[in-house]
C-alpha cells in the first residue's frame, strides 16, 4: 500500500524558509491519477489546504491564495518525493503539516496522509 | 472558495448510540464529499469518499448520506474506538476546504 515518510525541522526561525520533504513508498509521484498536497492543521485554522503537485504530460501547481506569494511545492521523480518550501514564515504558520496524496479521477479523496510533523515558528 | 459548515462541533454519546454528523456547503458540490476521523496526535483516516462510498476496511456501521449541500455521516452503533474528531471535506473545486470538525467525545 502507499505510504507517506515526511522529514523535515520542527522549528524555524521568523522571517527564514519553512522546508519540508515527503517520500512515496508504493506508488509514483509521476502518477496519473495522483495529487501530491500539502496541508496543515492549527486549533486557530483548522485544517487547511496549502498546495498540491500532480503530472499530466507535465507538471502542474496549484496553490492556496493564502499562502501562494509564499509556496513552492515540487516533486522529485529521482527520488520519488515531494517538498514543501514556505518562505517568510511568521508564528502564524505554526502548525502540524501533513503530505497526502488525493486519488484523482471521476472522484478525488485524500489517503493516506503522511505521519504529520508540528513546525513550531519561533526564535 | 467553498465554505464548509459542520454541526455539532461537539457531541457526547455513549456506547452503542447512534450519532449523526451534518455537513452543508456554501454551494452544490453534487456528491464531491469525503469524510474523515481522526484520532489525537494521529492524522487523518479516510472514512468515506464521494458521500456515500466506505472506503475499504472502515465497518459498516459509518453511512454517509447526501448530495448538493446537505450531507451526514451517521455512526449506528458507537463502540469505543469511534470517540474522535469527524471532518467533512470537498472535492468538488479546488482550493480544497473542510469542515471545521466535530469533535465526539464519551458521555
Amino acid at each position: 500500500q502507499v505510504q507517506l515518510q515526511q522529514s523535515g525541522p520542527g522549528l524555524v526561525k521568523p522571517s527564514q524558509t519553512l522546508s519540508l520533504t515527503c517520500a512515496i513508498s508504493g506508488d509514483s509521484v509521476s502518477s496519473n491519477d495522483a495529487a501530491w498536497n500539502w496541508i496543515r492543521q492549527s486549533p486557530s485554522r483548522g485544517l487547511e489546504w496549502l498546495g498540491r503537485t500532480y503530472y499530466r504530460s507535465h507538471w502542474y501547481n496549484d496553490y492556496a491564495v493564502s499562502v501562494e506569494s509564499r509556496i513552492t511545492i515540487n516533486a522529485d521523480t529521482s527520488k520519488n518525493q515531494f517538498s514543501l518550501q514556505l518562505n517568510s514564515v511568521t508564528p502564524e504558520d505554526t502548525a502540524v503539516y501533513y503530505c497526502v496524496k488525493e486519488k484523482t479521477g471521476h472522484y478525488d479523496w485524500l489517503d493516506p496522509w503522511g505521519q504529520g510533523t508540528l513546525v513550531t515558528v519561533s526564535s | 472558495d467553498i465554505q464548509m459548515t459542520q454541526s455539532p462541533s461537539s457531541l457526547s454519546a455513549s456506547v452503542g448510540d447512534r450519532v449523526t454528523i451534518t455537513c452543508r456547503a456554501s454551494q452544490s458540490i453534487t456528491r464531491y464529499l469525503n469524510w474523515y476521523q481522526q484520532k489525537p496526535g494521529k492524522a487523518p483516516q479516510l472514512l468515506i469518499y464521494a458521500a456515500s462510498s466506505l472506503q475499504s476496511g472502515v465497518p459498516s456501521r459509518f453511512t454517509g448520506f447526501g448530495s448538493g449541500t446537505n450531507f451526514s455521516l451517521t455512526i449506528s452503533s458507537l463502540q469505543p474506538e469511534d470517540f474522535a474528531s469527524y471532518f467533512c471535506q470537498q472535492s468538488y473545486i479546488a482550493p480544497r476546504t473542510f469542515g471545521q470538525g466535530t469533535k465526539l467525545e464519551i458521555k
